[in-house]
């Protein structure tokens, strides 16, 4: 079985510092892990993955993720938050070695304050 | 650029009326889905489908069926609509079921 979790349903942070949404995942086998972004009234955004190799990923807008196998986690960070990063986000999992589709997190709400 | 078009993005329907929500999608992808969202729950996924006429229940698919007659499109379809029901539905697509492509969102509300 394959699960994720997003400990933060909340989490804000001043604009121009560093932000972090956690997220911590279970598969049987090895993960392929994703991040989404959807803003309000809309579909999410991919913004970006981890499937193999270096394990700091970068995305879109400034994102990246770090995985962390011994962890079991794929935190998202960015350096200097914007106002218009406040978004919804969305931890997901596949086991790599299952048939299974993406499994998603429950979702973090990040506010940018200016 | 992948699109995935959802034709309606707000509904309002009766109890035990039926119910089509219709995706559609450009990318030539073979696999199309089917999720819920509600807060504090996440994405559920009802049905996807892997191929034309093939289709494969998700998580929660009691209540729900889905077509997919034809490879850019993937309906879903609420037999009876009940107040339950009410929530957001995403229509998604993926060449390989790993980055999938989000539609905009239909709001449906059953009252």
């Amino acid at each position: 079985a394959q699960s994720v979790a997003q400990p933060e349903d909340q989490v804000n942070v001043a604009e121009g510092n560093p932000l972090t949404v956690k997220c911590t995942y279970s598969v049987s086998g090895n993960p392929y892990l994703f991040w989404y972004v959807q803003y309000p009234n809309r579909g999410l955004q991919f913004l970006l993955k981890y499937i193999t190799g270096d394990n700091l990923v970068k995305g879109s807008y400034g994102f990246e993720a770090e995985f962390n196998k011994s962890q079991t986690s794929f935190h998202l960070k960015k350096p200097s938050a914007l106002v218009s990063d406040s978004a919804l986000y969305f931890c997901a999992v596949r086991d790599m070695n299952g048939a299974n589709n993406l499994f998603f997190g429950t979702g973090t709400r990040l506010t940018v304050i200016p | 650029d992948v699109k995935v078009t959802q034709s309606s993005r707000y509904l309002v329907k009766r109890t035990g009326e039926k119910v089509f929500l219709e995706c559609v999608q450009d990318m030539d992808h073979e696999n199309m889905f089917w999720y819920r969202q509600d807060p504090g729950l996440g994405l559920r996924l009802i049905y996807f489908s892997y191929d034309v006429k093939m289709k494969e229940k998700g998580d929660i698919p009691e209540g729900y069926s889905v077509s997919r007659e034809k490879k850019e499109r993937f309906s879903l379809i609420l037999e009876s609509a009940s107040t339950n029901q009410t929530s957001m539905y995403l229509c998604a697509s993926s060449f390989d079921r790993n980055t999938i492509y989000f539609g905009e969102g239909s709001w449906l509300t059953v009252v």
